[in-house]
C-alpha cells in the first residue's frame, strides 16, 4: 500500500529565504506526483503536476524535482514571501488517477 | 480556468438524517472524486468516478453512496448521518487520468 511522508511537517522561515520541502513514497509504481497548496479553510491548489517520465517542474519562484527510483521529491521555493505561507501537500497518483496524500508541511514566511 | 463548485459551503444536520453534497465542474473532466479531509488523518478518498454512471469505492466508502447522472455533477449522500462524519469534503477533477486534479473550495459538514 502506497504511503506517503512529508518532512519537515512544520516550517518558520524569515521573508526572501530560499526553502525546500521534501516528499517521500514506498512504492514507486507512480503515474505523477502533483503538489498542491491549501489555504486555511480551503480546498486545494494544483500547482505543479510531474509526470513519472519526467525529473522536474517549474513554475514562477517553484521548483519541484522526481527521482521516482528512491521515491521522493522536493519542493523547491525561492526568494519566499508572507503570501506563500499556506499548507504544502504532496501527491502520488497511482492506478485510476488515485491520489495518496502526503500529511503536509505548514509553512509560515515571517515578514 | 477550471472550476470546480460545492454548492454548500456549511452544513448543519442532525443524526439520521439523509445529507446531499452536490459537485460541479465546468470542463468536461472525465474524472470526478470526493474526499474527506480530518486533522491527522489527512485527505482521504470516499469514491471516485470515471465515467457517468461510473463508480468506484475509495478508501473509505462506508456510509457513503455517490451518484453521477450527468458528466458534471457528482454527488456524495450520507444515507443516515452520524456524527462521525462531521468532516471538511471536497470534491475534485480532472480530465482523464493522469492529469492535474482541480478541487473545489469544500464543504464543512457538521452532524450533531
Amino acid at each position: 500500500k502506497q504511503e506517503v511522508t512529508q518532512i519537515p511537517a512544520a516550517l518558520s522561515v524569515p521573508e526572501g529565504e530560499n526553502l525546500v520541502l521534501n516528499c517521500s513514497f514506498t512504492d514507486s509504481a507512480i503515474y505523477n506526483l502533483q503538489w498542491f497548496r491549501q489555504d486555511p479553510g480551503k480546498g486545494l491548489t494544483s500547482l505543479l503536476l510531474i509526470q513519472s517520465s519526467q525529473r522536474e517542474q517549474t513554475s514562477g519562484r517553484l521548483n519541484a524535482s522526481l527521482d521516482k527510483s528512491s521515491g521522493r521529491s522536493t519542493l523547491y521555493i525561492a526568494a519566499s514571501q508572507p503570501g506563500d505561507s499556506a499548507t504544502y501537500l504532496c501527491a502520488v497518483s497511482s492506478y485510476g488517477n488515485k491520489l495518496v496524500f502526503g500529511a503536509g508541511t505548514i509553512l509560515r514566511v515571517k515578514s | 480556468d477550471v472550476k470546480v463548485t460545492q454548492s454548500s459551503r456549511y452544513l448543519v444536520k442532525r443524526t439520521g438524517e439523509k445529507v446531499f453534497l452536490e459537485c460541479v465542474q465546468d470542463m468536461d473532466h472525465e474524472n470526478m472524486f470526493w474526499y474527506r479531509q480530518d486533522p491527522g488523518l489527512g485527505l482521504r478518498l470516499i469514491y471516485f468516478s470515471y465515467d457517468v454512471k461510473m463508480k468506484e469505492k475509495g478508501d473509505i466508502p462506508e456510509g457513503y453512496s455517490v451518484s453521477r447522472e450527468k458528466k458534471e455533477r457528482f454527488s456524495l449522500i450520507l444515507e443516515s448521518a452520524s456524527t462521525n462524519q462531521t468532516s471538511m469534503y471536497l470534491c475534485a477533477s480532472s480530465f482523464r487520468s493522469g492529469n492535474t486534479i482541480y478541487f473545489g473550495e469544500g464543504s464543512w459538514l457538521t452532524v450533531v
